[in-house]
């Protein structure tokens, strides 16, 4: 059973930088792309990014110029930078599994983190 | 980047009826869209994939089919616990994305 487990500050300062990272265990953590989303509160799905285990990125350009995925293949863990978050960054973010070999649709979640940027 | 549009925004229909969301796509994605179920508090649970394969678990009444960019979501006789929103998601090409989503409501 694969199971996803994030953890992170749930307020930052604006300009700020959010940090996020998730746990994974269970399956197989080098086949697959590793996927943050976020979720302003009310609103709709918003993909950041995903990973593989090497550290070979992708980043949704409207976000990549403050936007860092990292990964720890020893530790089955990766994570989320945001730097520069102003009130329009304050959402859910999920960790996810993406895609087999690629990006793809993402199956198992984490729980979610609430991140709110205020002062 | 592609644009995915759903329609209705809200659906309200009553348990034991049949449902039907849209999803259209503003080029062609192949099949490569998923469907996820979301209710409060939760985290999207993942449905459909390639646009008509049922994820582990999911009941038989959830079936995805397409048609060039347009894809659809039936669930036939919905039951309580299918209330929620629905949002549809391509990965054909990067950044990935979501529609907007539809809002299965009781009526």
């Amino acid at each position: 059973q694969v199971q996803l487990q994030q953890w992170g500050a749930g307020l930052v300062k604006p300009s700020g930088t959010l940090s996020l990272t998730c746990s994974v265990s269970g399956g197989s953590f080098r086949h697959y792309f590793w996927t943050w989303i976020r979720q302003p509160p009310g609103k709709g799905l918003e993909w950041i990014g995903d990973i593989d285990h090497s550290g070979s990125a992708n980043y949704n350009p409207a976000l990549k110029s403050r936007v860092t995925i990292s990964v720890d293949a020893s530790k089955n863990h990766f994570s989320v930078n945001l730097s520069s978050v102003t009130a329009a960054d304050t959402a859910v973010y999920y960790c996810a599994r993406g895609g087999y070999a690629g990006s793809g649709s993402p199956d198992y979640w984490g729980q979610g983190t609430l991140v709110t940027v205020s002062s | 980047e592609i644009v995915l549009t759903q329609s209705p925004a809200t659906l309200s229909l009553s348990p034991g009826e049949s449902a039907t969301l849209s999803c259209r796509a503003s080029q062609s994605i192949s099949n490569y869209l998923a469907w996820y179920q979301q209710k409060p508090g939760q985290a999207p649970r993942l449905l459909i994939y390639d646009a008509f394969n049922r994820a582990t678990g999911i009941p038989a009444r959830f079936r995805g089919s397409w048609s060039g960019t347009d894809f659809t979501l039936t669930i036939s006789s919905l039951e309580p616990e299918d209330f929620a929103v629905y949002y549809c998601q391509q990965r054909s090409d990067w950044p990935l994305t979501f529609g907007g989503g539809t809002k299965v409501e009781i009526k």
